[in-house]
């Protein structure tokens, strides 16, 4: 099984701070790789698919990188919405995995 | 537009079974692949199972295998999760999403399986 490893686990930031999330594979999974969003007691929420495409309606603001085995999700300007857990899901190859989350909260 | 409602859970004994469904509508269920995605209270997401388009095709986490099985019934737009020999590390909300490739994705609102005595 491909195991994802997230970081941080969480992190505190400031509105207008410049965020950055990695997930790391254990095995390359070229760029089956989507990040979600999640609020606490909302659905989840996917804001990239194959590992850079923006969802449609997802801020600009948002965006991801890497292919193979190192991913980042980069926040460039933070707003008081972005506070929410982020995951990263590889679907290179089942079983799907899930990172293990990263917890985003006001510095 | 696209919805997903799930329905099904509630509470069961340990070693009980449950039966979730998830009635889909608004894109072409017959030709898409489905998912249950799980998130036990205060933890992280799991994913579940999947199936493919025409239901031939299954897969499952490891957690689940063998006591859980995923179908489709393409002729009524349903998604199914039979739950057998339950554990109580098997309470969550228990969502069904549509697949992850394309610019397309969505999920349900989630259904809230406990296991308790």
């Amino acid at each position: 099984d491909i195991q994802m490893t997230q970081s941080p686990s969480a992190m505190s930031a400031s509105v207008g701070d410049r965020v950055t999330i990695t997930c790391r594979a254990s095995q390359g999974i070229s760029n089956y790789l989507a990040w979600f969003q999640q609020k606490p007691g909302k659905v989840p929420k996917r804001l990239i698919y194959a590992s850079s495409s923006l969802q449609s309606g997802v801020p600009s603001r948002f965006s991801g990188s890497g292919s193979g085995t190192e991913f980042t999700l980069t926040i460039s300007s933070l707003q008081p919405e972005d506070f929410a857990t982020y995951y990263c899901l590889q679907h290179n190859s089942f079983p799907l995995t899930f990172g293990g989350g990263t917890k985003v909260e006001i510095k | 537009q696209v919805q997903l409602v799930e329905s099904g859970g509630g509470v069961v004994q340990p070693g009980g079974s449950l039966r979730l469904s998830c009635a889909a509508s608004g894109f072409s269920f017959s030709n898409n692949g489905m998912h249950w995605v799980r998130q036990a209270p205060g933890k992280g997401l799991e994913w579940v199972a999947c199936v493919w388009s025409d239901g031939n095709n299954k897969y499952y986490a490891d957690s689940v295998k063998g006591r859980f099985t995923i179908s489709k019934d393409n002729s009524k737009n349903m998604l199914y999760l039979q739950m057998n020999s339950l554990r109580g590390e098997d309470t969550a909300v228990y969502y069904c999403a549509t697949p992850l490739s394309g610019n397309e994705h969505y999920w349900g609102q989630g259904t809230l399986v406990t296991v308790s005595s």
